[in-house]
């Protein structure tokens, strides 16, 4: 089955310890993007890939990181979490043609 | 830089009716996608439907289809004979056409759709 596979869904953490949020696609897509969704914002941009070991910084990327080592891979690293990054994170991938993303189901992260 | 507004926070309507959501986009870019994506309870993102910009024929998918009107920068998507499993939060998102640039799904701020029984 072709999809988006996220992980944790859910993660509750502290202030300051570095965590990891993993996803990897079966697709074969070459674009994947990380989005943070919170209430009347909708979903906005962290980091997006166009390819392996190519990245660069969407509208919100301040406290994040990201890598593609690999084309079906791309985990978000938050450094040192603050309060201010609970929030629903998605990861997603796409093919060139506009085709649309396809979504994995997200993970409820909760910084205390 | 393109902006998504979806003016109505909430909407209902009755089992087996017709509604239609709302979407307006501004841009400069001459090609580029719709797509409107719905949100369940269970915070699934899953794709409704797809319009490209260059084709005047508005997109149909079974219940769903969309109002496309180009100059007036307008996508609104229309549900005929609704049913409880729509039940959702809607989003309107624009993306430009692919350019080997960022190919980023800009979104509005949602709506949310209650189907009455």
């Amino acid at each position: 089955e072709a999809q988006v596979t996220q992980n944790p869904r859910y993660l509750i953490t502290v202030t300051g310890k570095k965590l990891t949020v993993t996803c990897s696609q079966n697709m074969n897509h070459e674009y994947m993007s990380w989005y943070r969704q919170d209430p009347g914002l909708g979903l906005r941009q962290i980091y997006y890939s166009m390819n392996v070991e190519v990245t660069d910084k969407g509208d919100v990327p301040e406290g994040y990181k990201v890598s593609r080592k690999e084309k079906r891979n791309f985990p978000l690293i938050l450094e040192s979490p603050s309060p201010n990054q609970t929030s629903l994170y998605f990861c997603a991938s796409s093919y060139r043609d506009g085709g649309g993303y396809t979504f994995g189901s997200g993970t409820r992260l909760t910084v205390v | 830089a393109q902006t998504v507004t979806q003016s109505q926070p909430e909407m209902s309507v009755q089992e087996a009716e017709t509604v239609t959501l709302s979407c307006t986009y501004d841009t400069s870019e001459n090609n580029y996608y719709l797509f409107w994506y719905k949100q369940p309870p269970s915070r699934q993102m899953i794709l409704v439907i797809r319009q490209e910009a260059y084709k005047q024929q508005n997109a149909t998918e079974n219940r769903f289809s969309v109002n496309f009107q180009k100059a007036a920068k307008s996508f609104s998507l229309k549900i005929s004979d609704s049913q409880l499993g729509d039940t959702a939060m809607y989003f309107c998102a624009f993306m430009k056409g692919f350019t080997g640039a960022n190919s980023k799904l800009t979104f509005g701020k949602g709506i949310t759709l209650s189907v009455r029984p």
